[in-house]
């Protein structure tokens, strides 16, 4: 069964950094493209970030520079490490794999926020 | 970069209605169009992939169609589980999700 559960949320102060990670099972995370999607409180949802099999990654404009996806292979988990956060940044963040089958995140974690105030 | 625009914001229906929701995407993403659903505290959920194909266990009273940049969300006869917020996303180019359609008790 596929599963992924982030875990790394909490309470930061703007300007301070933070490490997202995502623990997959029942699959392999360098097998297939996984991304970053976040949700600021009763907001709708907003793409962050990709890294594919190759080991490719992108960014949203509003995250580049700060944010850094990656992935090990060993632990078969994917991470986010985040710095220079702000207020805006306040979000669940949700990571999602990439399906073969449609080619869209067809698995998803059941987020963690993420909470950047003073 | 991409745009996705919804419509509308929010749909209030009742029981057993059809509904239809419409994304525009702001240049051609060929068929390259999802459709999830999302609850409250809930991640979403993958409903149509490529603008039309039904996700493996979702019910058949949910569909999809178009190609280019015009695309919709029916469901065929609305159930009390069907309330939630369903977000269009297009995968052409990296990803971009549409602003979301509530879909509310009327």
């Amino acid at each position: 069964e596929v599963q992924l559960v982030e875990s790394g949320g909490g309470l930061i102060q703007p300007g301070g950094s933070l490490r997202l990670s995502c623990a997959a099972s029942g699959f392999t995370v360098s097998s297939n493209y996984m991304s970053w999607v976040r949700q600021a409180p009763g907001k709708g949802l907003e793409w962050v970030s990709v890294i594919y099999s190759g080991g490719s990654t992108y960014y949203a404009d509003s995250v580049k520079g700060r944010f850094t996806i990656s992935r090990d292979n060993s632990k078969n988990t994917l991470y986010l490490q985040m710095n220079s956060l702000r207020a805006e940044d306040t979000a669940v963040y949700y990571c999602a794999r990439g399906g073969s089958s449609s080619g869209t995140a067809d698995y998803w974690g059941q987020g963690t926020l993420v909470t950047v105030s003073s | 970069d991409i745009q996705m625009t919804q419509s509308p914001s929010t749909l209030s229906a009742s029981v057993g209605d059809r509904v239809t929701i419409t994304c525009r995407a702001s240049q051609s993403i060929s068929s390259w169009l999802a459709w999830y659903q999302q609850k409250p505290g809930k991640a979403p959920k993958l409903l149509i992939y490529k603008a039309s194909s039904l996700e493996s266990g979702v019910p058949s009273r949910f569909s999809g169609s178009g190609s280019g940049t015009e695309f919709t969300l029916t469901i065929s006869s609305l159930q009390p589980d069907d309330f939630a917020t369903y977000y269009c996303q297009q995968y052409n180019s990296l990803w971009t999700f549409g602003q979301g359609t509530k879909v509310e008790i009327k």
